[in-house]
């Protein structure tokens, strides 16, 4: 499987920061990038993705930059909260049919 | 949205006994099912792809024999664990695809398998 390198593997922030997390592709084809959040014992859930014809997308507190050239996205979450403190996962694949590669992933643990 | 719903969400089960996981989607056909493996505090790793009617692709270094792949219908495909060892132990996860372009990737709940 082409990589996929998400970073850092663990952050903590205090209530309304806004946590970064990063990711670095390889492979030019990649044309999907989600973004996943993961809580324990849970699969993941889509959070928000973008297509590398745009450099940003914002959904509510969730905001993906895109870089195309350098070829790394992040993922931003404004206003942090408690509730949000889960593994993130970012993820490149193709047009959908095709399988997903996963970062490594992030935990994240938001303080009150 | 799309739902996708995996069964069991927890199994135990003796060394040595076949388990199977059962992943299905419920409000749309799906071409394509993803089977990952997640290690605790590791990320999702590939297990293998499968396509309704045909043979599941698997990943390099994936025992067919021992991960059976069965995906007999557009809304539903198994993961059947044969002669089961501790080592297999870990979180399954399917997730599920239309194959169109602009629709995401679906996952499951997931089923943690423990085998004693």
């Amino acid at each position: 499987q082409q990589q996929v390198k998400q970073s850092p593997q663990s952050l903590i922030v205090q209530k309304g920061g806004i946590p970064i997390i990063n990711c670095a592709y390889e492979n030019t084809a990649f044309d999907y990038f989600p973004w996943y959040q993961q809580f324990p014992g849970k699969g993941p859930a889509l959070l928000i993705a973008i297509r590398p014809d745009v450099s940003e997308k914002k959904e509510g507190r969730f905001t993906i930059s895109f870089n195309k050239s350098a070829k790394q996205f992040s993922l931003h979450i404004m206003d942090s909260q408690p509730g949000d403190s889960a593994t993130y996962f970012c993820a490149a694949g193709g047009d959908a049919g095709n399988m997903l590669t996963f970062g490594g992933g992030t935990r994240l643990m938001v303080k009150p | 949205g799309a739902v996708v719903s995996q069964h069991p969400s927890r199994v135990i089960c003796k060394s040595g006994t076949s388990v199977k996981i059962e992943c299905r989607s419920l409000d749309f056909q799906a071409t394509t099912m993803f089977w990952y493996r997640q290690f605790p505090k590791q990320s999702l790793m590939l297990m293998a792809t499968s396509n309704e009617g045909s043979k599941a692709t698997y990943e390099q270094g994936v025992e067919k024999d021992k991960f059976l792949i069965n995906h007999a219908s557009l809304t539903l495909s198994t993961l059947t664990v044969t002669s089961a060892h501790p080592e297999d132990s870990s979180f399954y996860i399917c997730s599920a695809t239309l194959g169109e372009a602009n629709y995401g990737y679906t996952f499951g709940s997931g089923t943690r398998l423990t085998v004693v």
